[in-house]
C-alpha cells in the first residue's frame, strides 16, 4: 500500500496523558498536512510541513500540540496532557507541489482516533 | 476560519436515483477538491477541479467548476448501496494551497 499510513488507528487515554500520533506520507510527496476532525464537522486545518519545515500552524495547535517532521518524510503529532476536549479523529494528508503550481491535491490517511477519558 | 456551506446537509435517496450536491464559497478559488467519508475512516479524494467552469467525471460521478469560482457541483448518477457516505468539497485559501478548507459535508443515505 503507497497511500498515507497513520498509527495507532484508535488510542484511548487518560486525560492528563500524553499522546503520540505517527504518519507515513505517499513517499514522493514534499507537503505533509494535519488536520483534526470531530464528529459531523468538516477536517479542521492544524499545520502544515513543505519537507521537514514547519511552515503554518493554525490556532487550533495550542501549546500542548507539537509536530515534528525531522527528515522531510514521516511526521508526528504529540499532545501533551490531554484533555477530553482533544477527542478527535487526528488525520495526516500528503501532497506533491511542484514549480508550476498547477493544483494542489491533497491524500488522506485513514485517520488516528483518539479518545480522551 | 473561511466556511464552505455545503447543501443539502443531508439526502435520502432510492438506489438508482441521481444525487446532485453543491457547495459554495465567499472567497473565490482555484481548486476545488470532492471527498468521500465513510464512518472512522479518512476522506477518499474523488475528483479535482483546477480550472473554472471544468468539468470532470470520474465513472458514475461529475462535478464541476462555477465559472464564478465560488462554488462547485457534484452529481452522482445512478447510485448504489456503497455510494452512502458522507461527501465533504475543499478549496485552498490561497494560491500556493497551504491549507484546505473543507465543508461540512453531504450526509447520503441509498435505500436499497
Amino acid at each position: 500500500d503507497t497511500g498515507v499510513s497513520q498509527n495507532p488507528r484508535h488510542k484511548i487515554t487518560k486525560r492528563g496523558q500524553n499522546v503520540t500520533f505517527r504518519c507515513d506520507p505517499i513517499s514522493e510527496h514534499n507537503r505533509l498536512y494535519w488536520y483534526r476532525q470531530t464528529l459531523g464537522q468538516g477536517p479542521e486545518f492544524l499545520t502544515y510541513f513543505q519537507n521537514e519545515a514547519q511552515l503554518e500552524k493554525s490556532r487550533l495547535l495550542s501549546d500542548r500540540f507539537s509536530a515534528e517532521r525531522p527528515k522531510g518524510s514521516f511526521s508526528t503529532l504529540e499532545i501533551q496532557r490531554t484533555e477530553q476536549g482533544d477527542s478527535a479523529m487526528y488525520l495526516c494528508a500528503s501532497s506533491l507541489v511542484n514549480l508550476r503550481a498547477v493544483g494542489n491535491t491533497i491524500y488522506f490517511g485513514e485517520g488516528s482516533w483518539l479518545t480522551v477519558v | 476560519g473561511q466556511q464552505l456551506n455545503q447543501s443539502p446537509q443531508s439526502m435520502f435517496i432510492q438506489e438508482g436515483e441521481d444525487v446532485s450536491m453543491n457547495c459554495t464559497s465567499s472567497s473565490i478559488f482555484n481548486t476545488w477538491l470532492w471527498y468521500k467519508q465513510d464512518p472512522g475512516e479518512g476522506p477518499v479524494l474523488l475528483i479535482a477541479l483546477y480550472k473554472a467552469g471544468e468539468l470532470t467525471s470520474n465513472g458514475r460521478l461529475t462535478a464541476q467548476f462555477g465559472i464564478t469560482r465560488k462554488d462547485s457541483f457534484l452529481n452522482i448518477s445512478a447510485s448504489i448501496p456503497s455510494d452512502v457516505g458522507i461527501y465533504f468539497c475543499a478549496g485552498p485559501r490561497s494560491n500556493t494551497g497551504n491549507q484546505f478548507y473543507f465543508g461540512t459535508g453531504t450526509s447520503l443515505t441509498v435505500i436499497p
